[in-house]
């Protein structure tokens, strides 16, 4: 069955460093995989997709990988700010025409402290 | 804009009870999903819609309805509750532009409704 794994430990950090969370997945053959983040008590928020013949993708402080072959993607926060601190969830979708779903990740809380 | 907008904001059932929890999105999106996230097992797709009239199970359907009368509203009905239901709910709505497998855009959230069965 199709798993989706990402870092199992939350991550604090220190304001200004860089943030790398993982995402690893089995049994799956994802066209797009997307990063959301998520703020206690809200819906998750679109933060960047990237497609299975991208290798990186930048926007703004934010910059995500995607490797195929090792079936995983890194998502990096540059001069991380507290402002960051939430848990960032990845989504992958096969991309089959007419079956748009994402299978998610449980997540991973980031700590960014002053 | 109201984006996705999701009612009620909380909720509490009795085992056995039956009710429907509202999603509308007024982006014309054809793709509607609801999906429930449990602490440490992220969100997990019930149902989805990829146009009215159409919908699909997704992962964990069991106990839940759906239906797509309009572009506009997807309603996800628990026809009797059970403690297991007790989580929190969210509702998605998004474009595959153009009818093309290869082009997709994001999936925009609703706030979701906490749900407890007791």
């Amino acid at each position: 069955s199709q798993k989706i794994e990402q870092n199992s430990e939350a991550l604090n950090i220190q304001e200004g460093k860089t943030a790398t969370l993982t995402c690893n997945y089995t049994n799956y053959s994802p066209a797009y995989l997307q990063w959301y983040r998520q703020d206690p008590g809200r819906g998750p928020v679109f933060l960047l997709l990237i497609r299975e013949n991208e290798k990186e993708k930048r926007k703004e402080r934010l910059k995500v990988t995607f490797d195929t072959t090792l079936k995983q993607s890194l998502f990096h926060i540059t001069a991380s700010q507290p402002a960051d601190s939430a848990t960032y969830l990845c989504a992958l979708d096969s991309g089959v025409a007419n079956d748009y779903k994402l299978s998610f990740g449980a997540g991973t809380t980031v700590t960014v402290r002053a | 804009n109201a984006g996705v907008t999701q009612t009620p904001k909380f909720q509490v059932l009795k085992t056995g009870q039956s009710m429907t929890l509202q999603c509308a999105q007024d982006m014309n999106h054809e793709y509607m999903s609801w999906y429930r996230q449990d602490p440490g097992m992220g969100l997990r797709l019930i149902h989805y819609s990829v146009g009215a009239g159409i919908t699909d199970q997704g992962e964990v359907p069991n106990g839940y309805n759906v239906s797509r009368s309009t572009t506009e509203d997807f309603p996800l009905r628990l026809l009797s509750a059970a403690p297991s239901q007790t989580s929190v709910y969210f509702c998605a709505s998004g474009h595959q532009r153009d009818g093309l497998a290869g082009v997709r855009e994001t999936q925009y959230f609703g706030p979701g409704t906490r749900l407890l069965v007791l």
